[in-house]
């Protein structure tokens, strides 16, 4: 079954308001990922984290890695409407060498 | 230009009808994957390759086939397709399996 959990869902924003998606893991996680899907199009990869704790920006994009390696976030400041899509993370459990993704957050951008 | 090809993009089958979607990488990457996407369950792995001649089952293998005759080449096969694989059909490819995934394009499959 789904071992990486992603929420919410969906998520519908002001253009301008921030956004906030959540990945957790039941298992320690050897590194996570994180996608994003253009509508029409196919996931993309945006980083890689891989310490206990590690925080990385791209430009409005902040993304965490847990203390404990089972849970991520990606948060996007002031959302623009090329922010829309859906955002993936992608888990590797500890000694799987394989990726599990998460359900994935659909975002939406009122403009 | 380091690309995943897939073919055809779009396809519409009957029930049964045996058919193959090929896919196809230019990096030179060892490991090769087949996810399937539907709503609200995100990307499921179907199959995946580690290298030529060495396959294996992902989440949802049932009903599929795969083969890794060539680096480059993973086709994906249904022997016998049914309404419940219709999907949008992702190939994917890496140095590693959990190294950052290329994604071809996609396929739309619909069995009717």
């Amino acid at each position: 079954g789904q071992q990486v959990m992603q929420i919410p869902q969906y998520q519908h924003v002001q253009e301008g308001e921030d956004f906030t998606t959540y990945c957790n893991s039941s298992t320690t996680l050897s590194n996570i990922q994180w996608y994003k899907q253009r509508p029409g199009g196919h996931p993309v990869f945006l980083i890689q984290l891989v310490k206990s704790g590690e925080v990385k920006k791209q430009k409005r994009l902040t993304f965490q890695f847990g203390e404990a390696k089972k849970n991520s976030s990606l948060h996007i400041t002031a959302t623009q409407t090329t922010d829309v899509g859906t955002y993936f993370c992608a888990g590797e459990i500890q000694g799987a060498q394989k990726l599990v993704f998460g359900q994935g957050t659909r975002l939406t951008i009122n403009p | 230009e380091a690309q995943v090809t897939q073919n055809p993009r779009y396809l519409i089958t009957v029930t049964g009808k045996k058919l193959t979607v090929t896919c196809s990488q230019n990096m030179n990457h060892e490991y090769m994957s087949w996810y399937r996407q539907d709503p609200g369950l995100g990307l499921r792995q179907i199959y995946y390759s580690m290298n030529v001649e060495v396959t294996d089952k992902g989440d949802v293998p049932e009903g599929y086939k795969v083969s890794r005759k060539e680096k480059r080449n993973f086709p994906l096969i249904l022997e016998s397709p049914s309404p419940n694989q219709t999907s949008l059909y992702f190939c994917a490819s890496s140095v590693q399996g959990s190294y950052e995934q290329y994604f071809g394009p996609g396929t739309r499959l619909t069995v009717t």
